[in-house]
């Protein structure tokens, strides 16, 4: 199985830090790599898709990027509204494996 | 427009059953990729299943054996038949279809708790 190692697990940043999430796979994964928001009590959201692509409506303060099996989303400038779980996910093959989340909270 | 609801949660016992269904419109789930995916108090988020749009079945290891996936093609709806259910299988379960590798659409979550 393909690990997925997300750090850090938790971030304490203000609004309108920039901030950033990384993952790690534990094998090529190729360009499989998605990134989701999620809030309590709502689905995951999805940001990222194919390690850079902006998702439709999601904010360009967004983006994703890779070296080698690194990657890594960044938040430009937080907004009161991003403060949430992240996940990184690897979607090359099952199982379908996550990072195990970011919790970002407000400083 | 997309829309995927889950419905079948609820309490049950340690080795009990329970069936979940994911009634989807706005696409075909015959012609899609579906997985559930779940989250359990306090833990991050875990695929579950995918049945493809061949009708190939993949499961987690921790529920192979236990979970059945599976779809009616005619009332257009993803079904999970979980057996053997055990105190950690506690969760959120969501459908979400697999587009290019992604997945864009969830559904609402259904909430299953597993307890005597």
């Amino acid at each position: 199985d393909i690990q997925m190692t997300q750090s850090p697990s938790s971030l304490s940043a203000s609004v309108g830090d920039r901030v950033t999430i990384t993952c790690r796979a534990s094998r090529i994964i190729r360009s499989h790599l998605n990134w989701y928001q999620q809030k309590p009590g709502k689905a995951p959201k999805l940001l990222i898709y194919s390690i850079s692509n902006l998702q439709s409506g999601v904010p360009s303060r967004f983006s994703g990027s890779e070296s080698g099996t690194d990657f890594t989303l960044t938040i430009s400038s937080l907004q009161p509204e991003d403060f949430a779980t992240y996940y990184c996910q690897q979607s090359y093959s099952t199982p379908f494996t996550f990072g195990q989340g970011t919790r970002l909270e407000i400083k | 427009e997309v829309q995927l609801v889950e419905s079948g949660g609820g309490l049950v016992q340690p080795g009990g059953s329970l069936r979940l269904s994911c009634a989807a419109s706005g696409f075909t789930v015959s012609s899609s990729f579906m997985s559930w995916v779940r989250l359990a108090p306090g833990k991050g988020l875990e695929w579950v299943s995918m049945l493809d749009s061949d009708g190939r079945a993949n499961y987690a290891d921790s529920v192979r054996g236990r979970f059945t996936i599976s779809r009616d093609n005619s009332k257009n709806v993803l079904h999970l038949q979980m057996n053997s259910l055990r105190a950690e299988d506690t969760a959120i379960y969501y459908c979400a279809r697999d587009q290019s590798s992604s997945w864009n659409d969830w559904g609402q979550g259904a909430l299953v708790t597993v307890s005597s």
